[in-house]
């Protein structure tokens, strides 16, 4: 079963702009990650951000959380052709051991030159 | 080495024979994950391992799939009875406690 959610869907923007991806799930959280995926193979892990922080940044990449909303954001700046991928939130339930990597369905994001 | 290995990266299989497809983790890594992904689709949990712990295979399909995984070593996902619907790119993880997952390249599974 999916846990997380993107939105859009589908994202196309010109080079230098900026992209936001949103992602919503619906249980209690551990942390949530963002990855990036090329080609339809390999996922490649972007940031993790855990359920008692806000706000987190690397390089151009900004993601924030709101766990009374159940909901996260990944802002890519002055976006570059080479973005262009499937982007994916995942998270970890909170509580026992269990650390079960539950994937959303992504967004398709095209960086036009 | 230096990352998770998937063999092989590509399989083309007759409809009702059995494949065996193999994950490397990185060393040291306690979590190990399968996982499918159709053709544009998200990644669809098969099963996860923890350490010693019973995995939790809550996203196995059918009892046509099975995996299994000796200590925190190499993992095979086995698929018995091929189906046309088993075809897709099946993506193996490992990651250490409660952090981020590393991904091998994939097994691309087509069942003609």
């Amino acid at each position: 079963s999916q846990q997380g959610e993107e939105d859009p869907q589908a994202l196309s923007i010109q080079e230098g702009e900026n992209a936001t991806m949103n992602c919503s799930y619906k249980t209690s959280i551990n942390n949530l990650q963002w990855y990036r995926q090329n080609s339809g193979r390999g996922l490649v892990h972007l940031i993790l951000i855990r359920s008692n922080e806000r706000e987190k940044h690397s390089g151009r990449l900004r993601v924030t959380l709101d766990t009374s909303k159940k909901s996260s954001s990944l802002l890519i700046t002055a976006s570059r052709a080479a973005d262009t991928a499937s982007y994916f939130c995942a998270t970890v339930d909170s509580g026992g051991s269990n650390y079960k990597l539950t994937f959303g369905k992504g967004t398709l994001l095209t960086v036009n030159p | 080495g230096a990352g998770v290995s998937q063999s092989p990266s590509n399989k083309v299989t007759e409809k009702g024979k059995d494949v065996e497809l193999r994950c490397d983790p990185i060393s040291g890594h306690t979590a190990l994950y399968w996982y499918r992904q159709r053709l544009g689709q998200g990644l669809e949990f098969l099963i996860y391992f923890q350490g010693n712990s019973a995995p939790d295979k809550s996203g196995l399909p059918s009892d046509r799939f099975s995996a299994e995984r000796t200590g925190e070593s190499v993992s095979t996902l086995t698929i018995q009875r091929t189906q046309q619907e088993d075809s897709a790119v099946y993506l193996c993880a490992s990651s250490p406690y409660y952090n981020e997952a590393f991904f091998g390249q994939g097994t691309r599974l087509t069942v003609v």
